[in-house]
């Protein structure tokens, strides 16, 4: 029934480990996203795919690397974790990038490093 | 560059109305959303505006003017419930959805 699914809700995880968040939906949408937001609750684009292909890549560090296998999944890879990665990490997708398609957001996967 | 700004607090009582600004200046315009989001939850779609003037939804309204780059949204009756962030964001194009920082709302009795 979710429109839009990522995993896992929680992580908690040591400095200098490599994890992962998946996303997945199946709303039908052609454009996915990943957003951070921090402990200021700032809203901050990170990437966007558009039928698997990548169209915004915010400057991110490269340790951050997403993946999109088809256009109902878009994951997200994290190497060589560091404090500063602690956030929360949403994963959103939409139509067709026109006027009016609003963003659908998943619930989040609130990542802690220690 | 890119900015969207809005108020970082605000208070109101309940049953009373409140008004969120949000300014922006964005490199490109295909329409301005706003959302809510509660404590430990994701953001959902509240309204969206692309042409100038009042968006009306129930006890929630948004304005719009292109020219002056200003956004609002009004909320009405206000309920406790409406506690929340209030997150102005402008779709620029290209898959590139911009938010501000949010406004946090407390609504007290």
């Amino acid at each position: 029934d979710t429109a839009v699914s990522q995993t896992p809700k929680y992580l908690v995880t040591q400095m200098g480990n490599d994890k992962s968040i998946k996303c997945e939906q199946n709303l039908g949408h052609d454009t996915m996203y990943w957003y951070k937001q921090d402990s200021k609750k700032f809203l901050k684009i990170m990437f966007s795919y558009n039928n698997k292909e990548l169209i915004i890549n915010e400057t991110v560090p490269n340790r951050f690397s997403p993946k999109s296998p088809d256009k109902a999944h878009l994951n997200l890879h994290i190497n060589s974790l560091e404090l500063g990665d602690s956030a929360v990490y949403f994963c959103a997708s939409s139509r067709d990038p026109g006027s009016g398609n609003t963003i659908y957001f998943g619930e989040g996967s609130w990542l802690t490093v220690v | 560059g890119q900015n969207i700004d809005q108020p970082t607090e605000m208070t109101a009582t309940e049953g009373a109305i409140v008004q969120i600004n949000c300014t922006y200046q964005t490199s490109g315009f295909n329409g301005l959303f706003w959302y809510q989001q509660h404590a430990g939850e994701a953001p959902t779609f509240l309204s969206y505006n692309v042409l100038d003037g009042l968006e009306e939804k129930g006890r929630f309204s948004s304005f719009l003017s292109r020219s002056k780059g200003y956004s609002y949204l009004l909320l009405k009756e206000l309920q406790m419930k409406d506690s929340a962030s209030y997150l102005c964001a402008v779709n620029e194009g290209n898959n590139d959805m911009r938010f501000g920082a949010g406004t946090r709302l407390t609504v007290k009795p």
